[in-house]
């Protein structure tokens, strides 16, 4: 199986912020990388495919970087509305990372 | 307009069988390229992936679950159905399924809102 791992598990941060979330895999899985948005009580939602492709309809203020075993997620300018809980997943043998959340520092 | 929706119990007993429904609308699985996953999320805890489905009825399971899980689909109906067998407290969370295309990767692009299964007896 492959094992993602996400750090940090959590972080705090300010509005206007740079974040940057990483998810390393236990083997390559070339450019097969989503990362998810979730809030509370929601479903998640997708924010960035094959490692770096920008979801339509999402802010270009979040972006995706990395290939192989080493993927980041990186929020340019932290918005009111980011503050949520963030998962990669692999699309090679689908599997999810546990998650970073967000929180308002 | 892709759309997805969770159906089942509520609550279920120890050692019975899940039966989940996916009823979805805006695509075809009978059209080439498309999937449907199924995904769950324990209170307070992480997603963890069940089983997909995709359109040429290639069927993929989560592989700590084993022989638990069985997914199946209904094109005429538009309804993608998962079974898990022997269900245990454990088991308590929340189930969503997922579409699934090609245009973005076979990432998880459209989501249901989710149905809540809690096992007790």
């Amino acid at each position: 199986d492959i094992q993602l791992t996400q750090s940090p598990s959590s972080l705090s941060a300010n509005v206007g912020d740079r974040v940057s979330i990483t998810c390393r895999a236990s083997q390559s899985i070339d450019s097969y990388l989503n990362w998810y948005q979730q809030k509370p009580g929601k479903a998640p939602n997708l924010v960035i495919y094959a490692a770096s492709s920008l979801q339509s309809g999402v802010p270009s203020r979040f972006s995706g970087s990395g290939s192989g075993t080493e993927f980041t997620l990186t929020i340019s300018s932290l918005q009111p509305e980011d503050f949520a809980t963030y998962y990669c997943q692999q699309g090679y043998t689908i599997s999810f990372g546990q998650g970073t959340k967000v929180e308002v520092k | 307009q892709i759309t997805l929706k969770e159906s089942g119990p509520t609550v279920v007993k120890p050692t019975q069988t899940l039966t989940l429904t996916c009823t979805f609308s805006g695509f075809s699985l009978s059209s080439s390229r498309m999937g449907v996953a199924w995904v769950r999320q324990p209170p307070g805890k992480a997603l963890e992936w069940l089983s997909l489905l995709y359109s040429n009825d290639d069927k993929r399971y989560n592989p700590s679950l084993g022989s638990r899980l069985t997914i199946t689909k209904d094109t005429s109906r538009n309804q993608v159905v998962l079974t898990m067998a022997n269900m245990d407290p454990a088991d308590t969370a929340t189930y969503y399924c997922a579409h699934m295309g090609a245009a973005v990767d076979f990432a998880m692009d459209v989501w249901g809102q989710g149905t809540t299964v809690t096992v007790s007896s």
